[in-house]
């Protein structure tokens, strides 16, 4: 069975531009979430969809948006980027949702601001 | 938010020692308690995880404990070996937070031969 992809793998852009990151789960698993993770602050919860349906967001602002598609395959988007933005972002793929079992994460997007 | 803190940022033991992580918590709603590993340039993955309604588990050389009344919990790997050096993720989830993890800030661990 594959795994959790992500594209792309890596991206530069400079500040002010915008981002969209795409994830394509596990084939069956229909809630998909994504982390942000930078070293001073770990893995910080960006949002999670299920059946398209976002069903919680983290504490980002509102230039962090996502979706879900029918195929559950799910996007990201940044808007106006800034440097602090920079970051690994991790896409996780479950069953149901993060807290009734494991998450599956991708190999993430890196994503550099300058 | 859920606050989880995790301690020790950063552990070196010698391979064949033991190696303990604590995680504490805030919000008394939490009922689910997984760790990750994540190694150099790797994913997270998922090690072992407990519920609010077990105080132990245990799968070979890692266990977590559980202390719902203190609101902290543990991962404790025995026997270590090099290919445990990785950083450790700790994290909770409750009903007031649906369906996302907390992560602490997590806890380097190097295992020096």
């Amino acid at each position: 069975k594959a795994g959790v992809t992500q594209t792309p793998r890596y991206l530069i852009k400079t500040r002010g531009q915008q981002v969209t990151l795409s994830c394509s789960p596990i084939s069956g698993h229909r809630s998909v979430s994504w982390y942000q993770q930078t070293p001073g602050q770990g893995l910080q919860f960006l949002f999670e969809y299920f059946s398209e349906t976002q069903r919680n967001k983290g504490n980002f602002p509102g230039r962090f948006s996502g979706r879900q598609f029918s195929n559950s395959r799910s996007e990201m988007n940044v808007s106006t980027l800034e440097l602090g933005d920079s970051a690994l972002y991790l896409c996780a793929s479950s069953l149901m949702g993060g807290n009734t079992g494991e998450l599956f994460f991708g190999e993430g997007s890196r994503l550099t601001v300058l | 938010g859920e606050n989880v803190e995790q301690h020790p940022s950063t552990l070196s033991v010698q391979e064949g020692d033991s190696a303990v992580i604590k995680c504490t918590y805030s919000d008394s709603a939490s009922n689910y308690f997984p760790w990750y590993k994540q190694e150099l340039g790797k994913r997270p993955q998922l090690i072992i995880d407990i519920r609010s309604n077990v105080g132990e588990k245990k799968d070979q050389r890692i266990a977590v404990t559980l202390n719902k009344t203190a609101k902290h919990f543990s991962l404790h790997i025995t026997e270590t070996q090099p290919e445990d050096s990785a950083v450790y993720f700790c994290a909770t989830s409750s009903t007031n937070s649906g369906y996302a993890l907390n992560f602490g800030k997590g806890t380097s661990l190097l295992v020096t031969p």
